[in-house]
């Protein structure tokens, strides 16, 4: 079955910066690949999604990337903020979504 | 808010207790789902409803029990849980349960701790 893999585990960056997290999935005839953000003591929230037709996707000041040959999706966040401060959750899906572990992203100000 | 509600919030339960966690969705959607979430672990999908029938069961012991009894409402009756089932039980509803594109709409989750 499908397996996606997520890294890194932590990230913490300045005000400002850029951060990238990356997944990786095993099935090649997954099709479908969302972003949920989840915020302390909330359930996850739809952020971003790209399908395998699409190699780059844009909302503002997330992005999302998908090499399909590679089977390497990422999601990259510019001039991040402290409220970007939550984890991140990549998936994969077929017939149903699989979830990546999860990334704890700290924004320090 | 998301629109999906989830009680309690917190439970702590013993192993012998009988206990359930409601979810309530205000979206018209038509499908509903419970994930378990531990830590360092990816989202477990339990269950799927849609139109009110199971149409998933992630190989759950029976010791997790779903109900649905309308397209609003989403219930998990525990019985005899052992310490590893203590985590983060999160509720997702979808306008329909057949197209994964559909994006899901999570409740804040009921913290459980079996003791």
């Amino acid at each position: 079955g499908e397996n996606v893999e997520q890294h890194p585990s932590t990230l913490s960056v300045q005000e400002g910066d850029s951060a990238v997290i990356k997944c990786t999935y095993s099935d090649s005839a997954s099709n479908y690949f969302p972003w949920y953000k989840q915020e302390l003591g909330k359930g996850p929230q739809l952020i971003i999604d790209i399908r395998s037709n699409v190699g780059e996707k844009k909302d503002q000041r997330i992005a999302v990337t998908l090499n399909k040959t590679a089977k390497h999706f990422s999601l990259h966040i510019t001039e991040t903020q402290p409220e970007d401060s939550a984890v991140y959750f990549c998936a994969a899906s077929i017939s149903k979504l699989i979830f990546g572990t999860g990334t704890r992203l700290q924004v320090f100000p | 808010e998301t629109g999906v509600t989830q009680t309690p919030r917190h439970l702590v339960m013993g192993m012998t207790n009988k206990k359930s966690l409601k979810c309530e969705q205000h979206l018209g959607h038509n499908a509903m789902y419970w994930y378990k979430q531990s830590a360092k672990k990816p989202l477990e999908l339990m269950f799927v409803y849609n139109f009110k029938e199971q149409t998933e069961n992630n190989s759950v012991p029976s010791r997790f029990s779903p109900e649905c009894p309308n397209s609003s409402h989403l219930f998990l009756h525990l019985h005899t849980l052992q310490p590893e089932d203590s985590a983060l039980y999160l509720c997702a509803s979808t306008r329909e349960g057949l197209a994964v594109t559909d994006e899901q709409f999570f409740g804040p989750g009921t913290r459980l701790t079996v003791l």
